[in-house]
C-alpha cells in the first residue's frame, strides 16, 4: 500500500463539461475527505465519508459537485457543468477512525477549467 | 464563525536563528488543532497534534486557549525546514478547517 492515490493528477477540460475525480484511500481507513484547494489558500473542506456513507456536505458545495463512495473504498468527485472558478487542486484525504485522527492526503487532481 | 487565521504569508529566517510561524483560531468550545506541513513536491503531512503534547523535528506548538493561539515554534531553524506550514482545526465534528498556510524560507 503505498498511501492515498488520486486520479487523474491533471485534468484540462472545457467550460461547461462534466469531469470525475477517483480516490483510492488507504485500504484500512474508514473516512474519506475532499477538499479544494485553490492559489494562496489553504485546504478548503467540501465533503466527507464514513465508510460508505456522506456525512456532511460543505455549504460551499453546488449541487453542480457529487462525490460518492459505493463499498466504503475508493470516492469518486464529479463536477458538472464545469465553470472557470471550479479550477482548483483537488485533494483527497483518508483517516483511520479511532486513531491519532491524521489525515493522509493524496498528491492531488489540478483542474483547470478553460 | 469556525475559522483559523494565519496572518504570515512568508516568514523568512536565517538558520540557526529561532521560528514562530503565528495560527489564530475562532471556535467557542474545545478544539483540536493541527499543523501541516508541506514540503516542496510533497503531499501534505501532518506535523504535530496538540493533544499529543509532543515534539516533532524540533518544532512544538502550545495551545493557550485564552488567546485563541496555537502558534508553531522551533528554537533554531534548519535549511530542511522550509516549507507551507497549515494550521488546521477540528471543532469535533469530524470536519476540519485550514488556515491560508504560512510559506517559511531558512535561508543559509
Amino acid at each position: 500500500d503505498t498511501g492515498v492515490s488520486q486520479d487523474p493528477r491533471h485534468k484540462i477540460t472545457k467550460r461547461g463539461q462534466n469531469v470525475t475525480f477517483r480516490c483510492d484511500p488507504i485500504s484500512e481507513h474508514n473516512r474519506l475527505y475532499w477538499y479544494r484547494q485553490t492559489l494562496g489558500q489553504g485546504p478548503e473542506f467540501l465533503t466527507y465519508f464514513q465508510n460508505e456513507a456522506q456525512l456532511e456536505k460543505s455549504r460551499l458545495l453546488s449541487d453542480r459537485f457529487s462525490a460518492e463512495r459505493p463499498k466504503g473504498s475508493f470516492s469518486t468527485l464529479e463536477i458538472q457543468r464545469t465553470e472557470q472558478g471550479d479550477s482548483a487542486m483537488y485533494l483527497c484525504a483518508s483517516v483511520l477512525s479511532g486513531r491519532i485522527d491524521e489525515q493522509y492526503f493524496g498528491p492531488g487532481t489540478r483542474l483547470t477549467v478553460t | 464563525a469556525q475559522r483559523v487565521t494565519q496572518p504570515e504569508k512568508l516568514l523568512s529566517v536565517f538558520k540557526g536563528a529561532p521560528v514562530e510561524l503565528k495560527c489564530n483560531y475562532s471556535y467557542s468550545g474545545s478544539p483540536e488543532l493541527f499543523w501541516y506541513v508541506q514540503y516542496s513536491r510533497q503531499r501534505l503531512q501532518l506535523l504535530l497534534r496538540h493533544i499529543s503534547r509532543e515534539s516533532i523535528k524540533g518544532f512544538t506548538a502550545d495551545l493557550n486557549k485564552g488567546e485563541t493561539s496555537f502558534h508553531l515554534k522551533k528554537p533554531f531553524a534548519q535549511e530542511e525546514d522550509s516549507a507551507m506550514y497549515y494550521c488546521a482545526l477540528s471543532p469535533g465534528t469530524y470536519k476540519y478547517i485550514f488556515g491560508t498556510g504560512t510559506r517559511l524560507k531558512v535561508l543559509a
